[in-house]
This record gives structure tokens, C-alpha cells and sequence, in this order.
């Protein structure tokens, strides 16, 4: 299985809104609506932020949504915050009952 | 509540065996599934298998030949062995807990760290 498309970098300003993308195929994120979305520090451990595609595990800012369109798949990060600057990657369950990661995007606050 | 720590040795040779454990302290291993990821230095999360308390298994087509999981209720532990491995398999090893059989981890453990070198 191939690792979910997302860009390698993303920035913003402060109090801005970024999206990032995770592109995958009618086999994983288009044939499914279970997305989830990590957060990961550098040097520490991910933190799910959205699952099942645009809900929040208790705790997670509202400032973070999820979508989906066909197989693509959409992080939004508004007014975003210093503490926002993450490395982020989303995940799809898939045809073949199995979890696959994208590549990870990186979130730089300007 | 739920705690999850990784144990096992930081340095594997080559073509020998990665045996990994992580014990799941807080709360039950019973209803829930248990995922291993990995990520290699600098790079990111590679998704290695599930299992369920129940001893169900289900493991990345590209390492699937290699990976063997198995959990001890008695002891609420969890174990990952990768035999053959080689550099490419150095990585921190993280165990998580999953809500259901879908990707969404919602407990991590520190991570452990294995290098494979001679």
C-alpha cells in the first residue's frame, strides 16, 4: 500500500487559517470515511486531533476541522497559534482492512 | 488512566529479531485494539499491524512476512517481533491504543527506540 499524498510543507501567520491536503484513492480515503488526524511535536509523541473524517476527540481545539472531497481529505488549522507548528499527518483505513499514513506535512508559523 | 509503556533492546543486529513490549497500565487490554507504529529517523509514521484482545491480527501488506503480534491478557501486555531485520528498521517503536478497528489513536506510549547495527 501506498503512504497517503500530503504536501511537504505549510505556513501561515498568526491568526491565519492554513489547509492541508491528503490525497489517497477510491480505495482508501475515497472509498471511506474514516480519516483520522495526528499532531506530533518534534521529539514527541502524535496526538490524534480529528477522526472519522471531521470529529474532535474531547480536548481538541475547535480551531482544528476536517472534510473530505472524493479521495482527498482536508486538515484546516484557523487562527492559527504558535503551539500550531507540528509536523501533521492523517491516516485512512483501507480496502484491504489495514491503516496507511501520509507522508506528513510540516506546519510552519511565520 | 490509560498508560502505555514500550520495552525491549535499543540495538538489534542485523537479520536477528526485533522483540518488542509494551505494557498497558490504567486501564483494560480487553475491547480495545492495539496498534505499532513506526518512524525511522527524521522521517514519518509507518503503521505496522493490529491486534485485538482477543488475539486477532492484522498486519502492513510490506512487512506482513515479518511481523508477528501476540498479546497476554493475564500480564496486559502486548508484543511485536520483526525478525529479519535489517538498517532500514531502525526506528522508534510506538504501541497505541485504537478505538475499534478503525486508525484513530487515542493513547500513545513514549516510544522505544531500536537501532539495527552491527
Amino acid at each position: 500500500q501506498s503512504a497517503l499524498t500530503q504536501p511537504a510543507s505549510v505556513s501561515g501567520s498568526p491568526g491565519q487559517s492554513i489547509t492541508i491536503s491528503c490525497t489517497g484513492t477510491s480505495s482508501d480515503v475515497g472509498g471511506y470515511n474514516y480519516v483520522s488526524w495526528y499532531q506530533q511535536h518534534p521529539g514527541k509523541v502524535p496526538k490524534l486531533m480529528i477522526y472519522g473524517v471531521s470529529d474532535r476527540p474531547s480536548g481538541v481545539s475547535n480551531r482544528f476541522s476536517g472534510s473530505k472531497s472524493g479521495n482527498t481529505a482536508s486538515l484546516t488549522i484557523s487562527g492559527l497559534q504558535a503551539d500550531d507548528e507540528a509536523d501533521y499527518y492523517c491516516t485512512s483505513y483501507t480496502s484491504s482492512t489495514t491503516y496507511v499514513f501520509g507522508t506528513g506535512t510540516k506546519v510552519t508559523v511565520l | 488512566q490509560v498508560q502505555l509503556q514500550e520495552s525491549g533492546p535499543g540495538l538489534v543486529k542485523p537479520s536477528e529479531t526485533l522483540s518488542l513490549t509494551c505494557t498497558v497500565s490504567g486501564g483494560p487490554i480487553t475491547t480495545y485494539y492495539w496498534s505499532w507504529i513506526r518512524q525511522p529517523p527524521g522521517k514519518g509514521l509507518e503503521w505496522i499491524g493490529y491486534i485485538y484482545y482477543s488475539g486477532t491480527t492484522n498486519y502492513n501488506p510490506s512487512l506482513k512476512n515479518r511481523v508477528t503480534m501476540s498479546v497476554d491478557t493475564s500480564k496486559n501486555q502486548l508484543s511485536l517481533k520483526l525478525s529479519s531485520v535489517t538498517a532500514a528498521d531502525t526506528a522508534v517503536y510506538y504501541c497505541a491504543r485504537a478505538l475499534g478497528s478503525l486508525p484513530y489513536m487515542d493513547v500513545w506510549g513514549k516510544g522505544t527506540t531500536v537501532t539495527v547495527s552491527s
